[in-house]
C-alpha cells in the first residue's frame, strides 16, 4: 500500500501525559498536512510543512502542541501534558506540490488517528 | 472569520433518486473549491474539484458561484454506496484547508 500511512491508529492515554504520533506520506510528496477532526465536525487544519519547514500554523495549534518532519519525509505530532479536550482523530495528509502557497493540489488523507484522553 | 457552512442533514433519499447538496463560504478571496467524501470512521477522501465554469464526473456535478459564494454538488441516480458524509472544502491559500461540518446522505433501497 502506497497511500499515507499513521501509527498507531489508536491511543488511549490518561490526562497529563504526554503522547507522539507519527504520520508516513506518499512517497515524494513534498506538502505534509495537520488535521484534527472531532465527531460532527470537519477536520480543522492545525500545520502543515513543505518538506521540512513548517510554514503555517493553526491558531489551534497550542503550545502543548508540537510537529516535526526531519527530514522532509514522515513527521512527528507530539501532544504534552494531554487534556480531556484533545480527544479527537488526528489526521494527517500530503500532496505534491510545485510551490507557491494556495493548496490547490489534492491531498492524500491517512487513516487517521484516533486519541482518546481519560 | 473564514467559515464554509453546509445543511448537516441528514438527507434520506430513495436509490435512484436526484439529490442536490449546497455550501457557502464567508471568504471572496477563497481560490479553490473541492467536494470530499468521508465513510462512518474513515479518512475524507477527494470527490471531485469545483471550477468556475462547473463540471461533471459521471453521476456527479458540482458547481461554483463566486458572485453568490456558494458551491453545490448534484448526485443523479444515486446508489446505495452514495451514502456517506460529503464535505464542501474550500482553500484560501493559506492555513490549508477549510472544511465544512457536512452533509450527511442516506440512500436508501
Amino acid at each position: 500500500d502506497t497511500g499515507v500511512s499513521q501509527d498507531p491508529r489508536h491511543k488511549i492515554t490518561k490526562r497529563g501525559q504526554n503522547v507522539t504520533f507519527r504520520c508516513d506520506p506518499i512517497s515524494e510528496h513534498n506538502r505534509l498536512y495537520w488535521y484534527r477532526q472531532t465527531l460532527g465536525q470537519g477536520p480543522e487544519f492545525l500545520t502543515y510543512f513543505q518538506n521540512e519547514a513548517q510554514l503555517e500554523k493553526s491558531r489551534l495549534l497550542s503550545d502543548r502542541f508540537s510537529a516535526e518532519r526531519p527530514k522532509g519525509s514522515f513527521s512527528t505530532l507530539e501532544i504534552q501534558r494531554t487534556e480531556q479536550g484533545d480527544s479527537a482523530m488526528y489526521l494527517c495528509a500530503s500532496s505534491l506540490t510545485p510551490g507557491g502557497a494556495v493548496h490547490t493540489d489534492t491531498q492524500y488523507f491517512g487513516p487517521g488517528t484516533r486519541l482518546t484522553v481519560l | 472569520r473564514k467559515e464554509v457552512e453546509q445543511d448537516p442533514g441528514p438527507f434520506n433519499v430513495p436509490e435512484g433518486a436526484t439529490v442536490a447538496f449546497n455550501c457557502t463560504y464567508s471568504n471572496s478571496a477563497s481560490q479553490s473549491f473541492f467536494w470530499y467524501r468521508q465513510d462512518c470512521r474513515k479518512e475524507p477522501k477527494l470527490l471531485m474539484s469545483v471550477y468556475s465554469s462547473g463540471n461533471e464526473d459521471g453521476r456527479f456535478t458540482a458547481q461554483l458561484n463566486r458572485a453568490s459564494q456558494y458551491i453545490s454538488l448534484l448526485i443523479r441516480d444515486s446508489k446505495l454506496s452514495d451514502s456517506a458524509t460529503y464535505l464542501c472544502v474550500v482553500s484560501e491559500g493559506a492555513d490549508g484547508l477549510t472544511f465544512g461540518k457536512g452533509t450527511h446522505l442516506i440512500i436508501q433501497p
